[in-house]
């Protein structure tokens, strides 16, 4: 049982490269969402999903667009990196609203 | 939106001292959740708290909930280097359908 997975690890992307981040679950999960992590911040919500086919924007949802076809994949994307979007990001998912929460290990992305 | 007040950012202890950090919320919650992040890890769930007044423990750890169920606690008891890490507080109001992360307390621990 992987839990939740993220790929790519690592990524340095050139500033308006675009770029795909996906996270996968095996848990059945309905709910996923996607964080980003600045150093010695909290995590921030970008976007979130409650179900295969659903989006909502989080608190910081400019410069990135999502889509969950599938109930098991949630992808992250960016049409135009800036440095500003260097940052760890993070995948996640919960069975409800309410319950915990199981993280992906994390994409470290660097915008040059 | 929900806002969720997370205190003290940092903290530093001796090795063998104790360690709390509290959450407060500006409005009632359903339940609380707390994590842990080890350094260069992802949060990893510790504990869920539902019931107004509840006190749970794991260890050296109690999480407490408030009678009002605004505010939350975490405290750890004789602290080990092994606690070095950040952990944050996610806080569900039932309106929202969706929990909000406090920004986090860094630990660190001297020995």
């Amino acid at each position: 049982n992987a839990g939740v997975t993220q790929t790519p690890k690592f990524r340095v992307l050139k500033t308006g490269q675009s770029m795909t981040l996906l996270c996968a679950q095996d848990m059945n999960h309905e709910y996923m969402y996607w964080y980003r992590q600045d150093p010695g911040m909290g995590l921030r919500l970008i976007h979130y999903s409650v179900g295969e086919g659903t989006t909502a924007k989080g608190e910081v949802p400019d410069g990135y667009n999502v889509s969950r076809l599938k109930k098991q994949n949630f992808l992250l994307g960016l049409e135009s990196a800036a440095p500003s979007q260097t940052s760890v990001y993070f995948c996640a998912s919960t069975k409800t609203g309410y319950t915990e929460a199981f993280f992906g290990q994390g994409t470290r992305l660097t915008v040059v | 939106g929900q806002q969720v007040m997370q205190i003290p950012q940092y903290q530093h202890v001796q090795e063998g001292e104790d360690f709390t950090t509290y959450c407060n919320s500006s409005t009632t919650l359903s339940n609380i959740q707390w994590y842990k992040q080890r350094p260069g890890g992802h949060p990893v769930f510790l504990i869920q708290l539902v019931k107004s007044g509840e006190v749970k423990k794991q260890k050296r750890l109690t999480f407490q909930f408030g009678e009002a169920k605004k505010n939350s606690s975490l405290h750890i008891t004789a602290t080990q280097t092994t606690d070095v890490g950040t952990y944050f507080c996610a806080a569900t109001n039932t309106n929202a359908g969706k929990s909000t992360f406090g920004d986090g307390t860094t630990l660190t621990v001297k020995p």
